[in-house]
């Protein structure tokens, strides 16, 4: 069963824009980590929070975590065109992970 | 460089027919994880492994088997028995027990149609 659900399930914005994407799950995790998947390949590991942390940061990118709410967020700041892509968050509960069904995000040149 | 190689990228399956999508890792990671992803949805959980010789039941094992006789390959057969087989399908690798705080790597997929 899936465990993380994103919201907005599509968003689309202009270069230059930041782009919010949320994450909520529902049961405890070790960590919760971010992915992205360009159209028709695998998935690259972009960030990993683990649930004793609050915020992290990476490059353009930014996860907060929430575990009492069960729900984390990521950022990516000044968009590029390039950062069309889906993606996932995925939660580590004990010895495999569970993803959502993703964001598609669409940056407009 | 190190990483997942699945083979093929297409692969074409007649009605009743059984194919195998290879997986190969070279991070000599311990652990390897079969998923099934379908148009504009998430990764389902086919089955993993730990170990050598090991292998768990994901979500959506039903039509499916794996077999882990390497630490370095991990190949899924698509059975008869599974109905609906088109898909796209992702192995991935990781580090489990105390490297439980790494990420996900994962192949480029193989792309299943029946025809």
């Amino acid at each position: 069963s899936q465990q993380g659900e994103e919201d907005p399930q599509a968003l689309s914005i202009q270069e230059g824009e930041n782009a919010t994407m949320n994450c909520s799950y529902k049961t405890s995790i070790n960590n919760l980590q971010w992915y992205r998947q360009n159209s028709g390949r695998g998935l690259v590991h972009l960030i990993l929070i683990r649930s004793n942390e609050r915020e992290k940061h990476s490059g353009r990118l930014r996860v907060t975590l929430d575990t009492s709410k069960k729900s984390s967020s990521l950022l990516i700041t000044a968009s590029r065109a390039a950062d069309t892509a889906s993606y996932f968050c995925a939660t580590r509960a004990n010895n495999d992970m569970r993803f959502g069904a993703g964001t598609r995000l669409t940056v407009k040149p | 460089d190190g990483g997942i190689t699945q083979s093929p990228k297409y692969l074409f399956r007649k009605e009743g027919q059984n194919v195998t999508l290879s997986c190969e890792q070279n991070l000599n990671h311990d652990a390897m994880y079969w998923y099934r992803q379908d148009p504009g949805q998430g990764l389902r959980l086919i089955y993993y492994s730990q170990i050598v010789n090991d292998f768990q039941k994901g979500d959506i094992a039903e039509g499916y088997s794996v077999s882990r006789e390497k630490k370095e390959s991990f190949p899924l057969t698509v059975t008869s028995a599974q109905k609906n087989p088109t898909a796209f399908y992702l192995c991935a690798s990781s580090t489990p027990g105390v490297g439980r705080h790494y990420g996900y790597t994962f192949g480029s997929g193989t792309r299943l149609t029946v025809v």
